[in-house]
């Protein structure tokens, strides 16, 4: 069975400063890779996504995401964050077969 | 704006009453996911229905039915509310009936508060 572990349930960090929100996986077959964001009271937002390709992936709002194979993970990068990316954000999988998991998510709390 | 809607935004209903959730799919979406966010839960997965038909089921309670009509729309009932049963209720479609290398769509919600 597939699964998705995101290490961090909250991170804080400083206005401008560097960001990684950890994701590590599980799967025997072949994966499809994403990050959804939730703004508080909104709805989840696909942020990015790895299908296939280049390991590099850039999303909204100037995310990044790196498909490691090897580490069977999938972490996603900020180089600087801002207020506006408070919120909480989800690391899902998908092979194709089977409907989407998705991990328990991590809060990101960017203070000035 | 994602393109599904849900309906209604907010619900404040008492304990022992049944409310039903509404959810409209992106145009071209087969697939309709149901979902529980509380803060003690986290997301959980409760059921999904591909082309009127139910595909998958997770943690939805026996008080709890859903269904997908001809036109798509999927309806999500609650029944028996409990306090417990207080949470934001997703609906998410796509077009693959796994969600496939397109993702989900989520809608913005419908917050439920029983009192």
């Amino acid at each position: 069975a597939q699964s998705v572990t995101q290490l961090d349930s909250q991170v804080p960090v400083f206005e401008e400063a560097p960001v990684e929100l950890r994701c590590n996986y599980s799967s025997s077959v072949s994966v499809y890779l994403f990050w959804y964001v939730q703004y508080p009271n909104q709805g989840l937002q696909l942020l990015l996504k790895y299908l296939s390709g280049s390991t590099l992936v850039k999303g909204i709002n100037g995310f990044e995401a790196e498909f490691n194979k090897s580490q069977t993970s999938f972490h996603l990068r900020k180089p600087s964050v801002h207020i506006s990316d408070t919120a909480e954000y989800f690391c899902g999988l998908n092979t194709g077969f089977q409907k989407l998991v998705f991990g328990t998510g991590t809060r990101l709390l960017v203070s000035p | 704006d994602s393109g599904v809607t849900q309906t209604p935004k907010h619900l404040i209903t008492a304990t022992g009453q049944r409310v039903t959730l509404r959810c409209s799919p992106r145009s071209g979406d087969l697939s309709v996911y149901w979902y529980q966010q509380s803060l003690d839960q986290g997301l959980q997965f409760l059921i999904q229905y591909y082309n009127g038909e139910e595909r998958a089921k997770g943690n939805i309670l026996e008080r709890f039915s859903a269904q997908q009509f001809p036109d798509l729309h999927s309806e999500l009932n609650l029944s028996s509310l409990e306090l417990g049963d207080s949470a934001l209720y997703f609906c998410a479609s796509s077009v693959a009936p796994t969600g496939g290398n397109g993702g989900y769509t989520f809608g913005s919600g419908t917050r439920l508060t029983v009192v």
